[in-house]
């Protein structure tokens, strides 16, 4: 799976769109981008994934550029309850096991 | 649809136990992976049953194992339990193996004295 890099932490006023960048410069082509987010205590959610286009559900946006060495989620109106670690993964959509390989994410505060 | 379920949620053991936890995946879901989270080491995979089968394991000691029954519940087992095992122990379930998309449980908080 290729490696991924994002920020340790960002803030974002409620309301406001929260960008959450990462970096996968070693992607193959037939790896997907996936997120998922951390609410503290609780079990990873999945978010949304994507191959080389923009992807958009009641969730979040995902954009990948055109070289697909990186991405963007994009929380449109962020509120409190989307505080959480933020991961991206990149890796084939199946495989012959399902490890996923998680690594430290962005730390999102969303705050009043 | 019910979501992923794991039993017991909170759990204490002392030094040398061993403990066993539950995991009872989305209906129809036919794999389940066990993860182990701390705050040293993050997120860490710990292996993925499948129709019965361990299709892949993660960098753990022998003292980790699980087993997937028929109706595709999971179990995993620690035997002679360390410090060091404190950590939340997650399940999580996708409809096939080798599957990216998965659904996360809450987890058992597992704590060794």
């Amino acid at each position: 799976d290729a490696k991924t890099t994002q920020p340790t932490s960002m803030d974002c006023a409620e309301g406001r769109a929260a960008n959450l960048p990462c970096n996968h410069s070693t992607i193959s082509g037939n790896e997907y981008v996936y997120w998922y987010r951390q609410i503290h205590s609780q079990g990873p959610q999945y978010i949304i994934h994507g191959l080389k286009n923009n992807e958009t559900n009641e969730m979040a946006s995902l954009i990948i550029t055109e070289d697909r060495k990186s991405s963007t989620l994009i929380l449109p109106h962020a509120t409190l309850r989307d505080t959480a670690v933020y991961y991206c993964i990149v890796r084939a959509i199946t495989g012959t096991a399902s490890k996923l390989t998680f690594g430290t994410g962005t730390r999102l505060q969303v705050t009043l | 649809k019910a979501g992923v379920t794991q039993t017991p949620r909170y759990l204490i053991k002392t030094r040398g136990q061993q403990v066993t936890l539950s995991c009872s995946p989305i209906s129809g879901h036919r794999s389940v992976s066990w993860y182990q989270q701390t705050p040293g080491q993050g997120l860490q995979f710990l292996f993925e049953y499948f129709s019965e089968t361990q299709r892949n394991k993660g960098n753990f000691p022998g003292r980790f194992s699980g087993r997937q029954f028929s109706n595709s519940r999971s179990e995993m087992n620690v035997s002679t339990l360390e410090l060091g095992d404190s950590a939340l122990y997650l399940c999580a379930s996708s409809l096939d193996s080798g599957s990216a998309k998965q659904y996360f449980g809450p987890g058992t908080r597992l704590t060794v004295t």
